[in-house]
């Protein structure tokens, strides 16, 4: 079946660090694939996405190619700020638009 | 503002008692979900609505129901037989369930941190 594997955090970073979020996935097809990002007490923001195979979604200096060879969407980010500490969830659109998630990796940005 | 709305934010419920969440839109979205969070882990689905008047069980059903009477609202109710209730509760929207492009993305509220005492 459909699954999403995210490396597991805390993720501790300085600020200006470069980040990068392993994300993994298994899948039939080619399904559309999603970061979204939750700050603490909130619900989802959709960060980014991706619909096939070699697009890269970008948004708010967060980027993520969607490479089929690997099954892979990392996120990365060239210089991360305090306020990027949140937990990032990587997803995948299986049947009926169901939504499959990794179980998440929280990051920490200190000054 | 277009957005999704969740109430209440935080809610309290003895054992025993049925309780629902609030979800209401305002996107004109067709298809509605409601997922339910436990710390450390992703969402896992309970229901979907894909129009008004239908709806269907996701991974997680046994102990929640729901109602799609109107576009713009989808209630959950957590029944007394969940066992175990205790988690955040999101809601989600899109504008359409299958289309399996820009629209099938799915938009969340704030959430409904339910706590059993």
């Amino acid at each position: 079946g459909n699954s999403v594997t995210q490396m597991e955090g805390p993720v501790t970073l300085s600020e200006e660090a470069f980040l990068t979020i392993n994300c993994t996935y298994t899948a039939t097809g080619y399904p559309s694939l999603f970061w979204y990002v939750q700050y603490p007490g909130e619900g989802l923001q959709l960060l980014l996405k991706a619909t096939k195979a070699d697009d890269k979604g970008s948004n708010k200096g967060f980027e993520a190619t969607y490479r089929k060879e690997t099954t892979s969407f990392h996120l990365e980010k060239g210089s991360v700020q305090v306020s990027d500490s949140a937990v990032y969830f990587c997803a995948l659109r299986g049947g009926y638009n169901k939504l499959i998630f990794g179980a998440g990796t929280r990051l920490a940005v200190h000054p | 503002d277009g957005g999704i709305t969740q109430s209440p934010k935080y809610l309290f419920r003895k054992e025993g008692q049925n309780v629902t969440l609030s979800c209401e839109q305002n996107l004109n979205h067709d298809a509605m979900y409601w997922y339910r969070q436990d710390p450390g882990q992703g969402l896992r689905l309970i229901y979907y609505s894909q129009i008004v008047n239908d709806f269907q069980k996701g991974d997680i059903a046994e102990g929640y129901s729901v109602s799609r009477e109107k576009k713009e609202s989808f209630p959950l109710t957590v029944t007394s037989a969940q066992k175990n209730p205790t988690a955040f509760y999101l809601c989600a929207s899109s504008a359409e369930q299958t289309s399996g492009g820009p629209t099938d993305t799915q938009y969340f509220g704030p959430g409904t941190r339910l706590t059993v005492l």
